[in-house]
C-alpha cells in the first residue's frame, strides 16, 4: 500500500514569491493534516480536514497561507507571499475515520527554504 | 503548549534496552499517551499508545504510572536504526490534535 505522497520534496524560493505544496493521502483516509516543522522542533498543526471540510484551521496564518482539499482527496497548501520565517519542513499526514488507534500516517515532507 | 516534558537527548548501547521517560503531570482522565518517532529526513511514525494500562506491541512497550503523570517507552533491544527523535504526546480529548513538543533525540551507539 502506498504511503502519503508529497511533492516537491525540496523547494527554494526568494522571499515574496508564492509557493505551493501538494499532498496525496493514503487511499480511503478521510482525515488530512498539514503540519509545519521548524528546525529542532516538533511538528505543529496548521490545518485539519475531514473529507473536504476544514474542521480546524485555528493555527493557519490566514493572511498568507491557504489550503484546499477539493473532492476530499488530494490537498494543496499555498503560501503567498513567502517570508524568510516560513523556511521549514511542511508535513502532510492522513488517518482513517473511526480508527481505534487514531494513528496518523505522515509523508516525507517538503523542505522549504526562503532566501 | 506541549503538555509533556522529555529529556532533550539520550544515548543507548546497541542491543541494550532504551528507556525513554516522559512527564505529563497535567494529563486529563480521558487523554491518551502516544509515542511517535522521527528518523532523520522522514515524517514521524507511530509507535504505541495507551490510556492507563501498560501496552506492548512489536516495536516497543509503554509503561504508564498508576497516577498517569508519567510514562516510559521501552525499546527492548535497541538497534542502530532506532536512532531518531522520540515524541511523547498527550492527545487532546476532542478532535485529533497532537502536540509534539521537542522530543528526545535517541542515539544508539555501536
Amino acid at each position: 500500500e502506498a504511503g502519503v505522497v508529497q511533492s516537491p520534496r525540496y523547494k527554494i524560493i526568494e522571499k515574496k514569491q508564492p509557493v505551493a505544496f501538494w499532498c496525496n493521502p493514503i487511499s480511503g483516509h478521510n482525515t488530512l493534516y498539514w503540519y509545519r516543522q521548524n528546525l529542532g522542533q516538533g511538528p505543529e498543526l496548521l490545518i485539519r480536514y475531514e473529507n473536504e471540510e476544514a474542521v480546524d484551521d485555528s493555527q493557519l496564518p490566514k493572511d498568507r497561507f491557504s489550503a484546499e482539499r477539493l473532492k476530499g482527496v488530494d490537498s494543496t497548501l499555498k503560501i503567498q507571499p513567502a517570508e524568510l520565517g516560513d523556511s521549514a519542513v511542511y508535513l502532510c499526514a492522513s488517518s482513517p475515520s473511526g480508527s481505534k488507534r487514531d494513528e496518523q500516517f505522515f509523508g516525507p515532507g517538503t523542505r522549504l527554504t526562503v532566501l | 503548549d506541549a503538555k509533556t516534558t522529555q529529556p532533550p537527548s539520550m544515548d543507548c548501547a546497541e542491543g541494550r534496552a532504551a528507556n525513554l521517560p516522559c512527564n505529563h503531570s497535567t494529563i486529563s482522565g480521558n487523554e491518551y499517551v502516544y509515542w511517535y518517532r522521527q528518523i532523520h529526513s522522514q515524517g514521524p511514525q507511530y509507535i504505541i499508545h495507551g490510556l492507563k494500562n501498560n501496552e506492548t506491541n512489536e516495536m516497543a512497550s509503554l509503561i504508564i504510572t498508576e497516577d498517569r503523570k508519567s510514562s516510559t517507552l521501552i525499546l527492548p533491544h535497541a538497534t542502530l536504526r532506532d536512532t531518531a527523535v522520540y515524541y511523547c504526546i498527550v492527545r487532546v480529548a476532542t478532535g485529533n490534535q497532537f502536540y509534539f513538543g521537542t522530543g528526545t533525540s535517541l542515539t544508539v551507539i555501536p
